[in-house]
């Protein structure tokens, strides 16, 4: 198995940008989530997906921040306009319906200029 | 509230110490999941181990050993004979139960641990 996929690995965009970090899940998983690491904050859960259904965005920062999960093999993360202090590691993470345990994968590194 | 303390910010040993990273948690719920993670220098999460409260049995793999203790809220673990290759931030977290299914997570910030040859 593939594992998590995220694309891309690094993405440097100016600020006022749109920036879309994309995620396929390990097949089967029912679960996907967005997470968000910082240095000040560490690692905080933006929101997760149940078989394509958002269950809570309560971690989403603001309404810059958007997420979708349009199929079982694919979400993005969206954000519009994009700000300084939104730079970061983005990490999507995916696990099954018997298992709590998230898979992750490496991650996209955000920097916003 | 849920809370997951790793005290330990940064540890460093010499290869083929031993070491023992803490990790002490909160919660007022009788049914939730300890885990614990490794994150590389290379940048990933990697799952190590999911304990559940109703098992306090520990859990040994290979080098590595958990200790967990509900009495102390605590879950430990321990490497055994580090290896340079275990040089990494660990990161141990907390189902929330209020979050349903147990699948939102508390995360503790995590300790650095540096193996030096």
């Amino acid at each position: 198995d593939a594992g998590v996929i995220q694309s891309p690995r690094h993405e440097v965009t100016e600020m006022g940008q749109e920036v879309t970090l994309r995620c396929k899940p390990i097949s089967g998983h029912d679960y996907l989530f967005w997470y968000r690491q910082t240095m000040m904050r560490g690692l905080e859960l933006l929101i997760y997906f149940n078989n394509n259904v958002p269950i809570d965005d309560s971690g989403m920062p603001e309404d810059r921040f958007s997420a979708k999960m349009p199929n079982a093999s694919f979400s993005t993360l969206k954000i519009q306009p994009s700000e300084p202090r939104d730079s970061a590691v983005y990490f999507c993470a995916s696990s099954t319906r018997a298992n709590t345990e998230a898979f992750f994968g490496q991650g996209t590194r955000l920097t916003v200029v | 509230a849920q809370k997951v303390t790793q005290a330990q910010t940064e540890i460093s040993v010499v290869e083929k110490e031993d070491v023992t990273l803490d990790c002490v948690y909160e919660t007022r719920d009788t049914t939730y999941y300890l885990f614990w993670y490794k994150q590389p220098p290379s940048g990933e999460l990697v799952f190590l181990i999911r304990r559940n409260s109703f098992d306090e049995q520990n859990e040994i793999s290979g080098r590595y050993s958990w200790n967990f203790q509900k009495s102390t809220s605590s879950f430990n673990f321990t490497i055994t004979a580090s290896q340079v290759v275990d040089s990494a931030v660990y990161f141990c977290a907390l189902s929330d139960p209020n979050a349903g299914n147990n699948r939102k997570l508390i995360w503790g910030l995590g300790t650095s641990l540096a193996v030096n040859p």
